[in-house]
């Protein structure tokens, strides 16, 4: 069955102060990482999709990163406004149609003023 | 652009009872997917819709149905609550088709079974 971990599971920082976050993974043929943020009593934003090893998206203050084993979410000098649980998944199994996400359960980032 | 809608918000049952959920995906988008979000599980993928077709399902039991409608809007029920069937359902809907990860999440509808 296909594994989505992260960690740290909360990770607090102060304003400037840059981190990242990692998820790894255990999948045959991956078709695709995806990073969510999500802001408390609100659903999952899209972040971020990675196709393959070596591929890099960034926005803003946000950059991900992806290997054959895992991702990386770098935060780069945050502000307050970047605190959130942000998410990773991956397509449920191989093959076509949308068979729906496997979550990780989500790193807390807190970025304190 | 207005987005994924789901309604209620915030409902409360007792076990036993049964429980149905809305959710209006943005205009054009045609799949739907629906998760349950709880802090020990996290989010786990519930079933998705397409054309009004269920195309998967995750390993919920059969307590936990959906359906479609030609205008694309869904809804999901639970029948004979239990406790753990507190959670918070989020509705995610994609324009659909072939395979996508980039899904626009609504709100959610907080469940809590007493």
């Amino acid at each position: 069955e296909d594994q989505v971990t992260q960690s740290p599971e909360a990770l607090r920082l102060q304003e400037g102060e840059s981190s990242s976050l990692n998820c790894s993974y255990t999948v045959s043929g991956l078709r695709g990482l995806f990073w969510y943020r999500q802001d408390p009593g609100k659903g999952p934003e899209f972040l971020f999709t990675l196709y393959s090893a070596g591929e890099e998206k960034e926005k803003e203050r946000l950059k991900a990163t992806l290997t054959k084993k895992e991702s990386f979410l770098h935060i780069t000098a945050p502000k307050p406004e970047d605190s959130a649980t942000y998410l990773c998944a991956v397509p449920r199994r191989a093959g076509g149609g949308a068979d729906g996400l496997t979550f990780g359960k989500g790193t807390h980032l807190i970025i304190q003023p | 652009k207005a987005g994924v809608t789901q309604t209620p918000r915030y409902l409360i049952k007792t076990r036993g009872q049964q429980v149905t959920l809305s959710c209006s995906p943005i205009s054009g988008h045609r799949s739907v997917s629906w998760y349950q979000q709880t802090p020990g599980q996290g989010l786990q993928f519930l079933f998705e819709y397409f054309s009004e077709t269920q195309r998967n399902k995750g390993n919920f039991p059969g307590r936990f149905s959906g359906r479609q409608f030609s205008n694309s809007r869904s809804e999901m029920n639970v029948s004979t609550l239990e406790l753990g069937d507190s959670a918070l359902y989020l509705c995610a809907t994609s324009i659909g088709g072939g395979y996508t990860g980039e899904l626009f999440f609504g709100e959610g509808s907080r469940l809590t079974v007493l």
